[in-house]
């Protein structure tokens, strides 16, 4: 089936930095979604992205569909506290019909 | 609104015990599903449904079974409980078949344990 990886895997940075992670896929997607898992809890969406070079922001996240489709790449600027998680990447391809494909998941950790 | 709600939010099992767990959304959504999170894998979809009376198997479905009855419940079960089997388990519904305009609600999860 369709493979997603996502980099990388876990992050450990101070309160204020930024943060980048990205997703590539071996097939192209129709829709790229980001979600974000806090502990303990179900995934929220974040974004969501339907076409390619598509940028969007969501507050302090920004997130942008591949020109190629294949990829996505989630932004998080001067990270703080709550932004500790697990982000998921997942994608949608038309042919798949209901099924979504998800990343392996970032876990975020911010140190004040 | 509730939203999804899963019961129980955590379970121990003996391998080879049986146990429903259970999905309700308030929603009318139309499309749910079930899946299972493992470390470092993502989220894998064991089976879902687009409505009464329709299921389907998704990535992972061995060992599991679903029915829908009702729009809105979906619950899930484990017929004889394997070690392999220990995740946790998210339920999702959507208001249709998914699409880029259809994104998934996910419950709070349910973390299931086979000894």
């Amino acid at each position: 089936g369709q493979q997603l990886n996502q980099s990388p895997q876990s992050m450990f940075i101070q309160e204020g930095e930024d943060v980048s992670m990205n997703c590539t896929s071996s097939s192209i997607f129709n829709t790229w979604l980001w979600y974000k898992q806090d502990p303990g809890e179900g995934p929220v969406l974040l974004i969501a992205l339907y076409k390619a070079g598509e940028l969007t922001s969501n507050g302090r996240l920004t997130a942008q569909f591949g020109i190629t489709r294949k990829d996505s790449f989630l932004n998080i600027s001067a990270s703080i506290p709550s932004d500790v998680g697990i982000y998921f990447c997942a994608g949608h391809s038309v042919g798949a019909g209901n099924m979504l494909t998800f990343g392996g998941g970032t876990r975020l950790m911010v140190k004040p | 609104n509730a939203g999804v709600t899963q019961t129980p939010k955590f379970q121990v099992l003996k391998t080879g015990q049986s146990m429903t767990l259970q999905c309700a959304q308030d929603m009318n959504h139309e499309y749910m599903s079930w899946y299972r999170q493992d470390p470092g894998m993502g989220l894998r979809l064991i089976h879902y449904s687009v409505g009464a009376g329709i299921t389907d198997q998704g990535e992972v479905p061995n060992g599991y079974n679903v029915s829908r009855s009702t729009t809105e419940d979906f619950p899930l079960r484990l017929l004889s409980a394997a070690p392999s089997q220990t995740s946790v388990y998210f339920c999702a519904s959507s208001r249709g078949q998914i699409s880029g305009a259809n994104v998934l609600t996910f419950g709070a999860g349910s973390r299931l344990t086979v000894l």
